[in-house]
Order: structure tokens, then C-alpha cells, then sequence
């Protein structure tokens, strides 16, 4: 069966990075998109960009261009989004999902805190 | 501008049936959507795909209290003999060309 397994929880501080990274496994993982998507406390869901995992093309959303970096490694089924220049606005659960034009599958998020 | 709207909140009884909508802008009335489930505490889960036809697919697992619908603009996720666990929050998406978009969430109080 399709999972999509992430990184564990991290706390940062302002201006750091974080980097996270979601595995795929039960798929050919260079078949299908793979998108990013935060939530923030007690928000809704917010898309954040796509990586392609066959050609390592992406696409970002402008709010985050600048800041976002989606990678992937192919020889691992394994997908990164790393985030920079870290703000306190910048807390929220991250997640990954596979599209089939809407989200079917997704990861089961890592808590990100950024906190002084 | 595509746009998707949803009542904030709902509640229903245990046992009962809750009808949610979301609601696609205008000129858009054609989208299809998905609803995912996001019980507290825990990710996204995804119930199905509604076309503007009315006719959905559901997601492995999905159990068949869960169904949808469409009239118009208006997409509906019906929950029949409602359980404790289907008290969470609701989310209605859509997508095009470059975008992925959400509404905004109805929490779901299971009485």
C-alpha cells in the first residue's frame, strides 16, 4: 500500500533552517508529483509547492519562493522540503501528499516549532 | 477568482445524518473537489472525489456512511449514522492549473 513516511519533530530557532523529508514507498516513486502543504496552529491547510520526482523540477508557491527548497533522491523514494530564514509565523505541522489532482494520499506531518 | 467556502462549523447527533457543503465561486461551478477528514490531532485523510455530476470515488477504507454529492456549485459530504469518531474537522479541496486550494474547514460536533 502507498505510505508516505515523514521525519520526526523539530525545533528551531529564528533564522535557521529546517529540512524534512518524506519517504515513499508501495509506488514507483518517480510516477507522481509529490506536493508540500503546511498548517499552522489552529489554521487551515496552506499549499506550499510541488517537486517532480522524475526530473527534480519544482514549482513553488510565491509567498514561499525564496525561502523553500524541494528536493528528492530517487535512489531512496525520498522527498525534502527545506525551509529557510525561519520565523516565528513559521510554526505549523508540515505535510507531504501525493496528487491525483486531489490530495489521496499523505504524510503523517512533522511538527515544526520555531521558538527563540 | 476560484475560491471554495465552507460553514465553519456543524453538529449533529450520534446516530444521525449531517449533510456539509462546500460552496465553488462563481464560474467555477464545473470543478470537482475532494473531502478530506482531519480527525483532531492528526493529518489529513482522504474521503473522495465529487465531480459536478454528482458522482464520487471514494478512498480505500472509506466506509459507506460516507457519500457525496453536487447541485450547482454546491458539493456535499453526507455522514449517515453518525459515530464518535467522525467528530473532526472537514476540508473540501480543489485544483488547476497551478493551484491547489482549500476551504476553510468545518469542524464537525458529533452530540
Amino acid at each position: 500500500q502507498v505510505q508516505l513516511v515523514q521525519s520526526g519533530a523539530e525545533v528551531k530557532k529564528p533564522g535557521a533552517s529546517v529540512k524534512v523529508s518524506c519517504k515513499a514507498s508501495g509506488y514507483a516513486f518517480t510516477g507522481y508529483y509529490l506536493h508540500w502543504l503546511r498548517q499552522a496552529p489552529g489554521q487551515g491547510l496552506e499549499w506550499m509547492g510541488w517537486i517532480n520526482p522524475n526530473s527534480g523540477g519544482t514549482n513553488y508557491v510565491q509567498k514561499f519562493q525564496g525561502r523553500v527548497t524541494m528536493t528528492r533522491d530517487t535512489s531512496i523514494s525520498t522527498a525534502y522540503m527545506e525551509l529557510s530564514s525561519l520565523r516565528s509565523d513559521d510554526t505549523a505541522v508540515y505535510y507531504c501528499a501525493r496528487p491525483s489532482g486531489y490530495y489521496e494520499y499523505w504524510g503523517q506531518g512533522t511538527r515544526v516549532t520555531v521558538s527563540s | 477568482q476560484l475560491v471554495l467556502t465552507q460553514s465553519p462549523s456543524a453538529s449533529a447527533s450520534l446516530g444521525a445524518s449531517v449533510r456539509l457543503t462546500c460552496t465553488l465561486s462563481s464560474g467555477h461551478s464545473s470543478y470537482p473537489i475532494a473531502w478530506h477528514q482531519q480527525q483532531p490531532e492528526k493529518g489529513p485523510r482522504y474521503l473522495m472525489k465529487v465531480n459536478s455530476d454528482g458522482s464520487h470515488n471514494k478512498g480505500d477504507g472509506i466506509p459507506d456512511r460516507f457519500s457525496g454529492s453536487s447541485s450547482g456549485a454546491e458539493r456535499y459530504l453526507t455522514i449517515s449514522s453518525l459515530q464518535s469518531e467522525d467528530e473532526a474537522e472537514y476540508y473540501c479541496q480543489t485544483w488547476g492549473t497551478g493551484i491547489q486550494l482549500f476551504g476553510g474547514g468545518t469542524k464537525l460536533t458529533v452530540l
